[in-house]
């Protein structure tokens, strides 16, 4: 079955620097990969997917891209704000009829003002 | 709010107590999942049922009774848990289709005295 791998675990950044999370995932025939945020205490959300047909996407500062020959994508994070200090989850899913979604471990963000 | 409530928030059971956890969400999504959130293993992927069908069982242990009686709504059941199986679960919905988000509940933190 699907096996995602994230890093790195654990990010300490400047205000205003950039952020890049990894993941790597092992299932060919994944086509959804989104990006989920979970402060503390509250639920993981959505806060940007990509599809198998795109190779890159961007939401004002949040990027991720996809190498689908190389089964990696990642999360870019811009011009970091202490809000954005949170676990980011990296996910995919396949096209199988059980549409379940495989996590990555999680990335624990910290922005340091 | 997402538009997934999970009940309770907050449960306290010992090891020979039998109790429900519910999840419900009326977005008209066909797929419903369970996962287990822990420090070892976040987002650990455990049931996943699609259309009131169970199209996955994670390798969970049968102290763990998932039951699926509408789309609409999700429990598991609980029976002889250890105290390691103290953890946040997660229900989750999405419409059903490959390519979609999939939303989260608030969860029920569980804690097995």
């Amino acid at each position: 079955g699907e096996n995602v791998e994230q890093h790195p675990s654990t990010l300490s950044v400047q205000e205003g620097d950039s952020a890049v999370i990894k993941c790597t995932y092992s299932d060919s025939a994944s086509n959804y990969f989104p990006w989920y945020k979970q402060e503390l205490g509250k639920r993981p959300q959505l806060i940007i997917d990509i599809r198998s047909n795109v190779g890159e996407k961007k939401d004002q500062r949040i990027a991720v891209t996809l190498n689908k020959t190389a089964k990696h994508f990642s999360l870019h994070i811009t011009e970091t704000q202490p809000e954005d200090s949170a676990v980011y989850f990296c996910a995919a899913r396949g096209v199988d009829s059980s549409y379940k979604l495989i996590f990555g471990s999680g990335t624990r963000l910290l922005v340091r003002p | 709010e997402t538009g997934v409530t999970q009940t309770p928030r907050h449960l306290v059971m010992g090891m020979t107590n039998k109790k429900s956890l519910k999840c419900e969400q009326h977005l008209g999504h066909n797929a419903m999942y369970w996962y287990k959130q822990s420090a070892k293993k976040p987002l650990e992927l455990m049931f996943v049922y699609n259309f009131k069908e169970q199209t996955e069982n994670n390798s969970v242990p049968s102290r763990f009774s998932p039951e699926c009686p509408n789309s609409s709504h999700l429990f598991l059941h609980l029976h002889t848990l250890q105290p390691e199986d103290s953890a946040l679960y997660l229900c989750a919905s999405s419409p059903g289709q490959a390519n979609t988000e999939a939303f989260f509940g608030q969860g029920t933190r569980l804690t097995v005295v």
